[in-house]
């Protein structure tokens, strides 16, 4: 079946490490996108990356970062820099040039800083 | 630009309710809008979609929302609530010709009472 899958489901960290997100599809999409999920705020784009090599910024995207060296991946690094990183996270993909922007979700990560 | 407003962070109907969950949306150009689901520690699963033509659009799970220019405004419906409808949902907005990115509301928690 095609979609996207995330990893790790949760994960623990504690300040002042760097923790990597895993995503992962197959679903053939151009374009990729990772969204921070905090109670009360909706969902909050932190990067997308329409082609392989290259990935904007979005509202939020201090602290983290993230690579684009294949089509099928676009891992999110939270890095030590991010003040506040404890949040559910959710990746997405799209394709590119879609007429109607529809996005298609992963299961999320939940990152919990101890 | 474009902006998403949804009214009511928590709305709570009796099962075989009506369930009705309020959308505003601000585009600067023609917008193609959406309303997502998210149950408990999961990703997002599109609904519905409105992207030109009928302005009543059929979803899954037997919501349906309505497209009203004139009020700006893409609310979710449903005839009878279920107890498995029980979710958060999402309203969001893209602007046509744009590269697929998405603007998402807040959210609104529906509960589901016997």
């Amino acid at each position: 079946d095609g979609g996207i899958t995330q990893s790790p489901k949760y994960l623990f960290r504690k300040e002042g490490q760097n923790v990597t997100l895993s995503c992962e599809q197959n679903l053939n999409h151009d374009a990729m996108y990772w969204y921070r999920q905090d109670p009360g705020q909706g969902l909050r784009l932190i990067y997308y990356s329409q082609i392989v090599n290259d990935f904007q910024k979005g509202d939020i995207a201090e602290g983290y970062s993230v690579s684009r060296e294949k089509k099928e991946s676009f891992p999110l690094t939270v890095t030590s820099a991010q003040k506040n990183p404890t949040a559910f996270y959710l990746c997405a993909s799209s394709m590119l040039l879609a007429e109607t922007g529809e996005l298609f979700f992963g299961e999320g990560s939940r990152l919990t800083v101890l | 630009a474009q902006s998403v407003t949804q009214l009511g962070s928590h709305v709570s109907v009796s099962e075989g309710a009506l369930v009705l969950l309020r959308c505003n949306y601000s585009s600067s150009v023609p917008p193609y809008l959406f309303w997502y689901v998210q149950y408990p520690n999961q990703g997002l699963q599109l609904l519905l979609k409105y992207t030109t033509g009928a302005t009543l659009v059929k979803g899954i799970n037997g919501f349906e929302a309505e497209f009203k220019k004139s009020e700006t405004s893409f609310h979710l419906t449903k005839p009878s609530a279920h107890m498995s409808d029980a979710a958060e949902y999402f309203c969001a907005v893209s602007g046509s010709g744009t590269a697929s990115k998405l603007t998402f509301g807040t959210g609104t928690r529906l509960q589901v009472t016997l």
